[in-house]
């Protein structure tokens, strides 16, 4: 079965990087793309990008396009979600989601990034 | 910035039946949007339920619907469960980019 398994939850200060990592199984990897989405503390979801594991062309959104790296590895099946300059709204949880037919359908667990002086 | 808008919070009778709606502020919502449903529980991770307007996944119980209503995407249930209260996020497409709608809190009472 499809499963996406995160890493664990992060605390940093305000200007470092955290980098999220997306665990793959239970299918082939390069077959499909991953979108990321964040949820901020009871606010709703929030498209980040998109990142196909086939070539690694990516698609990010706008707000994050300058402080925003998705990457894939192949070799591990994992996808990376890179985000630069933290600040404190920042601070939530980040999903990773696995394509079907083009959209986000399988997903991940989240992993809480609080951002914190 | 375009801005897609749902109600924010729609009250249901168990059995009955719900239209929760998803405008985008750039015009009427096609097919060519792709919109998608997701549905989220407190403390849980979105559930996929509906793909490119009116598909749906393996998972999706048959009480739920999409469908394009008066220039917007619409999820339709019927026959309304106490499981299904939740949060429910729509999801358009905007040629490469993504953008969710601010959710409906769907209260079943």
């Amino acid at each position: 079965q499809v499963q996406l398994v995160q890493s664990g939850p992060e605390v940093k200060k305000p200007g470092a990087s955290v980098k999220v990592s997306c665990k793959a199984s239970g299918y082939t990897f390069g077959s499909h793309g991953i979108t990321w989405v964040r949820q901020a503390p009871g606010q709703g979801l929030e498209w980040m990008g998109w990142i196909s594991a086939y070539n690694g062309n990516t698609n990010y959104a706008q707000k994050f396009q300058d402080r925003v790296t998705m990457t894939t590895d192949t070799s591990t099946t994992t996808a990376f979600m890179e985000l630069r300059s933290l600040r404190s709204d920042d601070t939530a949880v980040y999903y990773c989601a696995r394509d079907l037919y083009g959209d986000p359908a399988y997903w991940g667990q989240g992993t809480l990034v609080t951002v914190s002086s | 910035q375009t801005v897609v808008t749902q109600e924010p919070s729609l009250t249901v009778s168990p059995g009955g039946t719900v239209t929760l709606t998803c405008a985008s502020s750039a015009g009427a919502v096609t097919s060519g949007y792709y919109p998608n449903w997701f549905q989220q529980k407190p403390g849980q991770a979105p559930r996929a339920l509906i793909y490119a307007t009116n598909n749906k996944h393996s998972w999706t119980p048959a009480r739920f619907s999409g469908s394009l209503l008066g220039g917007k995407a619409a999820l339709t249930l019927s026959g309304v469960q106490p499981e299904d209260e939740a949060d429910y996020y729509c999801l358009l497409s905007y040629g490469g980019a993504r953008v969710f709608g601010g959710g409906t809190k769907l209260t079943v009472l």
